[in-house]
């Protein structure tokens, strides 16, 4: 079983600091990383994807891959309340599991006002 | 419309019952996921599509079967339902050249008393 690990949290970061989420995977095959954002009862949706080593910025998440690590984090600027929910790691698997995603179990984050 | 779409939202159901989830989508992918979501377990994989007539097992098949009626079709069936399969069920599709990220349908919560 390939595995994705997360800190289940709870992270709570103070409204207008940066929450980073981080996440480890143990397949070195895998060739595409996601993070989904997960409100509770709701259906995770996709915030950020990265395939290649660095940092990618969108807005104010910032996803940042090191494969040799096996390692790859989210960071979420000016954080806001309405970013409260759980977070979602989730890497592909091989083409022998139809690169189906294999996801960690969510970082729970809390933005105080 | 939304894009994946799953019927029932909620379900309540009896022990030994045979229920089916029904997942249908208008995005025009070919790959189809049945994901399972529990308390502190994460999604787990359940069975996955690539078309209608290649069908797989992920890591927690029993129990469970599918049918992939049509490219934007894709059910999940509880041959005889049981208390540990009460869960939050999630339907997925994905597309190749977008990295194999999901979109997800809205969910089906599934009760068996």
């Amino acid at each position: 079983q390939k595995e994705v690990e997360q800190n289940s949290g709870p992270l709570s970061v103070p409204e207008g600091a940066i929450a980073s989420l981080n996440c480890t995977y143990s397949d070195r095959g895998s060739q595409s990383f996601f993070w989904y954002r997960q409100y509770s009862g709701k259906s995770p949706e996709l915030i950020m994807s990265i395939y290649s080593n660095g940092d990618k910025e969108d807005g104010r998440f910032t996803a940042q891959l090191n494969k040799a690590s096996q390692y790859v984090s989210l960071l979420i600027r000016d954080s806001q309340p309405s970013d409260s929910a759980t977070y979602l790691c989730a890497v592909t698997g091989h083409s022998n599991s139809g690169y189906a995603l294999n996801f960690g179990k969510g970082t729970s984050l809390l933005v105080t006002p | 419309d939304a894009d994946v779409t799953q019927t029932p939202r909620n379900r309540i159901t009896k022990t030994g019952k045979r229920i089916m989830l029904e997942c249908s989508q208008t995005k025009g992918h070919d790959r189809m996921y049945w994901y399972r979501q529990d308390p502190g377990l994460g999604l787990r994989l359940i069975y996955y599509s690539f078309d209608v007539k290649d069908i797989n097992k992920g890591e927690i098949s029993d129990g469970y079967s599918v049918s992939r009626q049509a490219q934007a079709k894709f059910s999940l069936s509880l041959e005889s339902a049981i208390p540990n399969q009460t869960a939050l069920y999630f339907c997925a599709t994905s597309d190749p050249g977008q990295g194999y990220g999901y979109t997800f349908g809205s969910g089906t919560r599934l009760t068996v008393v």
